[in-house]
């Protein structure tokens, strides 16, 4: 069964300010995600990561995937107000057809 | 293209009643899938689907049934609402051999009393 793990589980950082969210899961994997999800809405796509050494980057955010290691980090940089939300890590198992396996979360509080 | 959309939005039910939550996407994606989203436990798969006319369970499977009639459809049944379903309901969809992320609908909040 795979198992993905998210930590920190609550993050309250100042703006201005770098840190890293890890995502751990227990299988090998096709591919892992990352999904931004503002309070009473749905799921955004952040990043997509396929291959081991894959790394993507969006305005502060910067996505990473090493998978011998099995673990992908979410870099935030010099945090602001507007990226607060909960940050998802997902990894697909397509051994039979697509299906997504999700963190806990991670909920990001960036304080001015 | 509308992507996925959900119907409806919210639904209060009382225990045993049934209904059925809408999912239709307009992007001829191949896979769709049922998550439900409780707090402190991230998504969980309900059911999902490679194609029309073949669905398949997903880690939480009981008390709910799917069928995938067409390509763009994706019903979720609630057999006999139970409290412990009261969640917020996604719907998502993915082509298939694509690198881009899922796409999730809008979400039904559920509420059984």
């Amino acid at each position: 069964e795979l198992k993905v793990e998210q930590n920190p589980l609550f993050l309250s950082m100042q703006e201005g300010k770098n840190y890293t969210i890890y995502c751990n899961y227990s299988t090998t994997s096709d591919r892992l995600y990352w999904y931004r999800q503002d309070p009473g809405k749905s799921l955004e796509s952040l990043f997509v990561l396929l291959s081991n050494g894959a790394v993507k980057q969006e305005g502060r955010l910067m996505a990473s995937l090493d998978t011998k290691a099995r673990l992908s980090t979410l870099h935030i940089t010099a945090a602001v107000h507007d990226l607060s939300a909960t940050y998802f890590c997902a990894v697909d198992d397509f051994t039979s057809g697509s299906r997504l396996t999700f963190g806990e979360g991670t909920q990001l509080t960036v304080n001015p | 293209n509308a992507g996925v959309t959900q119907t409806p939005k919210f639904q209060v039910l009382k225990t045993g009643q049934s209904m059925t939550l809408q999912c239709a996407q307009d992007m001829n994606h191949e896979y769709m899938s049922w998550y439900r989203q409780d707090p402190g436990m991230g998504l969980r798969l309900i059911h999902y689907s490679v194609g029309a006319g073949i669905t398949d369970q997903g880690e939480v499977p009981n008390g709910y049934n799917v069928s995938r009639s067409t390509t763009e459809d994706f019903p979720l049944r609630l057999l006999s609402a139970a409290p412990s379903q009261t969640s917020v309901y996604f719907c998502a969809s993915l082509q298939k051999g694509t690198t881009y992320g899922y796409t999730f609908g809008s979400g039904t909040r559920l509420t059984v009393v």
